[in-house]
């Protein structure tokens, strides 16, 4: 699976737009890229995940860039409870599909 | 619709006690995933399962054994326990394991050995 790299932390005001970037240069062409976030501890939840083209959802958006090292998810309008650790995943293909593989993500932070 | 549901929520196990976290889902879904979290860190797969009477181990099945024998159920057992699996321990299933396709994690059992 390709690795993915996330800022260690960030804020974001509340009504505000929060941008989360995440870098995975070594995707490869038919790997998907995941987010999760996961509020204090409680069980991870899915967010949204696309291939190559931009998706939305009732929760987020998601921009790839054209050569698909990056994405950033774009929730348009944060609110506290968004406040949580937000993992960018790459979803492998062929024999190690099963597997997603979590890192540290990124602790969001929104401000009242 | 209950989705994945774990029990217990928390639980105190002393050095070299076993207990079984148990783990079951209504959404009829073949794949099923326990995963472990320590303090500070991302998720690590203990052991995965595609079916019924099929499992494999992740990356860090020792000190675990896991059985399918129904879709709906996939309970985790610690023989012995160590403080070293003082964990948070999470559950997941899903109804494939294409790259197209979402997991649903329950609530998460926290475990701590003393």
């Amino acid at each position: 699976d390709a690795k993915t790299t996330q800022p260690t932390s960030m804020d974001c005001a509340e009504g505000r737009a929060a941008n989360l970037p995440c870098n995975h240069s070594t995707i490869s062409g038919n790997e998907y890229v995941y987010w999760y976030r996961q509020i204090h501890s409680q069980g991870p939840q899915y967010i949204i995940h696309g291939l190559k083209n931009n998706e939305t959802n009732e929760m987020a958006s998601l921009i790839i860039t054209e050569d698909r090292k990056s994405s950033t998810l774009i929730l348009p309008h944060a609110t506290l409870r968004d406040t949580a650790v937000y993992y960018c995943i790459v979803r492998g293909s062929g024999g190690s599909n099963y597997k997603l593989t979590f890192g540290k993500g990124t602790l969001l932070t929104v401000n009242p | 619709n209950a989705g994945v549901t774990q029990t217990p929520k928390f639980r105190i196990l002393k050095i070299g006690q076993s207990m079984t976290l148990q783990c079951t889902q209504d959404m009829n879904h073949n794949y099923m995933y326990w995963y472990r979290q320590d303090p500070g860190m991302g998720l690590k797969l203990i052991y995965y399962s595609v079916g019924a009477g099929i499992t494999d181990k992740g990356e860090v099945p020792n000190g675990y054994n896991v059985s399918r024998s129904t879709t709906e159920d996939f309970p985790l057992r610690l023989e012995l326990a160590a403080p070293s699996q003082t964990s948070v321990y999470f559950c997941a299933s899903s109804y494939r394991v294409t790259p197209n396709t979402e997991a649903f994690f329950g609530q998460g059992t926290r475990l701590t050995v003393v």
